[in-house]
């Protein structure tokens, strides 16, 4: 079956410093892949998507590629400020139903 | 404003007492999902409803039910909760299933078994 398997956190971080939080998935077909984040006391929230091969999704400075040939979509941003302190979630919708499918997530903290 | 609002934040319940968590939305979308979500874990999905038609996971426990009465609500029902039921429930919501459909949430119930 589908599935995402995504870095084991916590991720800790001085502010600016460069992020990279791995993803990788198993799936039948050809997904979407997407980045969700969870701020303390909040819902899941899309962050970026990308709906086909190559694509490059981004939003807010972050961004991540559907890299067909590796499986993955590596989230990444160039320099991270304290409040991107949160909770970072893979997903993939596809199969018949387009399910979505998380990974575990991934939390960050930022330091001053 | 809130679009996806799930009642109550926490709840708490007896172990073995029948339990209801309700979720709305003012987004009219189409497909209603419910997903548990236990700590460091990644969110489960339990079921879906796609307008009226009811969608379940096949490892889902018969312990959880669904209804939803109409386009905008959505009720998960724990008929006889235990210990291990005690989890963060969250509800979404999708205009449709496919392709890069975006998915909304609220906030989620926080469930604790006594």
């Amino acid at each position: 079956g589908n599935s995402v398997t995504q870095m084991e956190g916590p991720v800790t971080l001085s502010e600016e410093a460069f992020l990279t939080i791995n993803c990788t998935y198993t799936a039948t077909g050809y997904p979407s892949l997407f980045w969700y984040v969870q701020y303390p006391g909040e819902g899941l929230q899309l962050l970026l998507k990308a709906t086909k091969a190559d694509d490059k999704g981004s939003n807010k400075g972050f961004e991540a590629t559907y890299r067909k040939e590796t499986t993955s979509f590596h989230l990444e941003k160039g320099s991270v400020q304290v409040s991107d302190s949160a909770v970072y979630f893979c997903a993939l919708r596809g199969g018949s139903q387009g399910n979505l499918i998380f990974g575990k997530g991934t939390k960050l903290s930022v330091k001053p | 404003d809130a679009m996806v609002i799930q009642n109550p934040r926490y709840q708490v319940t007896q172990f073995g007492k029948p339990v209801t968590l309700s979720c709305s939305q003012t987004l009219n979308h189409n497909v209603m999902y419910w997903y548990q979500q236990k700590s460091s874990q990644a969110p489960k999905l339990l079921f879906h409803y796609y307008d009226k038609d009811f969608n379940n996971e096949a490892d889902t426990p018969d312990n959880f039910q669904s209804r939803r009465p109409n386009t905008s609500f959505c009720f998960l029902d724990i008929r006889s909760p235990g210990l291990g039921d005690a989890a963060m429930y969250l509800c979404a919501t999708s205009r449709d299933r496919g392709g890069g459909t975006e998915a909304f949430f609220g906030q989620g119930t926080r469930l604790t078994v006594v």
